[in-house]
C-alpha cells in the first residue's frame, strides 16, 4: 500500500532559522505531491503542489519544495523561518493509479520567537 | 482558492443516534470528495472517496454500514454517522476536487463529532 513518511514530528527553531521537512513516499508510479499547512485553530491550505515539469517549487510565504524521483522524496524547505510559520505541515501524495490522497503524520513546527 | 464548506463544525450527539455531516463545493463543481478523520495529534487518515453519481469506495477497515457516504451533486457530499458511539467521537474533514486526478483537492474546516 502507497504510504508518505515525514521525518519529524516535532520542530522547534528560533526565528530566522533555516527549515528543512522530510518527506518521503513509497509508491513507484506517477504521483502528484503537496504540501499543505494548518495553522492553529484553521482548516488545511495548500502550500505548494508538485505535478510535472521542474522539480524545484515554490509555494507561498516563501516555502519551496524539492521533488527527487529517484529519492522518492518531497522535501520542503524555507530559509529564514518566522513566528507565524508556526504550524502542523502535512505532506500528501495523489497516486495516479488508485486516485487517492495519501497524507503523512504531519510535523508540528514551533518558531520561537 | 476555491471554497469548500462543512456544517456543521461541531455536533454532540448521544450515543446510539445517526448524525449527519455535508460537505459543499461553493464555487465549483466537485467530481470528486474525499472524507477524511483526524485523531488527536494525528494525521489525517482517508475515509473514502466518492465520485459523482457513484459508490464511494471505502479503506480498508472503514465501515461502509456504519459511515454512510452520499454524493449525490457535484456540490455536495454527506457523510452519517449511523448508530454513533463515543469512540466515533474525531474531527472529520472533507475535500473537495473539481477535475480528473491529480488536481489540487481544497478542504473544508471540519467537523468536530462529540458522541456522548
Amino acid at each position: 500500500a502507497q504510504s508518505v513518511s515525514q521525518h519529524n514530528h516535532h520542530v522547534i527553531l528560533s526565528e530566522a532559522a533555516s527549515l528543512e521537512l522530510g518527506c518521503n513516499y513509497s509508491y513507484g508510479g506517477t504521483v502528484n505531491l503537496f504540501w499543505y499547512v494548518q495553522y492553529p485553530g484553521q482548516h488545511l491550505q495548500l502550500l505548494l503542489k508538485y505535478f510535472s515539469g521542474d522539480p524545484l517549487v515554490k509555494g507561498i510565504k516563501g516555502f519551496e519544495a524539492e521533488f527527487i524521483k529517484s529519492k522518492f522524496s518531497f522535501n520542503l524547505r524555507k530559509p529564514s523561518v518566522q513566528w507565524s510559520d508556526t504550524a502542523e505541515y502535512f505532506c500528501a501524495v495523489n497516486t495516479w493509479r488508485d486516485d487517492k490522497i495519501i497524507f503523512g503524520k504531519g510535523t508540528r513546527l514551533h518558531i520561537l520567537p | 482558492g476555491a471554497v469548500v464548506s462543512q456544517h456543521p463544525s461541531w455536533v454532540i450527539c448521544k450515543s446510539g443516534t445517526s448524525v449527519k455531516i455535508e460537505c459543499r463545493s461553493l464555487d465549483f463543481q466537485a467530481t470528486t470528495m474525499f472524507w477524511y478523520r483526524q485523531f488527536p495529534k494525528q494525521s489525517l487518515m482517508l475515509m473514502a472517496t466518492s465520485n459523482e453519481g457513484s459508490k464511494a469506495t471505502y479503506e480498508q477497515g472503514v465501515e461502509k454500514d456504519k459511515f454512510l457516504i452520499n454524493h449525490a451533486s457535484l456540490t455536495l457530499s454527506t457523510l452519517t454517522v449511523t448508530s454513533a458511539h463515543p469512540e466515533d467521537s474525531s474531527f472529520y474533514i472533507c475535500s473537495a476536487r473539481e477535475d480528473a486526478e491529480g488536481t489540487e483537492a481544497f478542504f473544508g474546516q471540519g467537523t468536530r463529532l462529540t458522541v456522548v
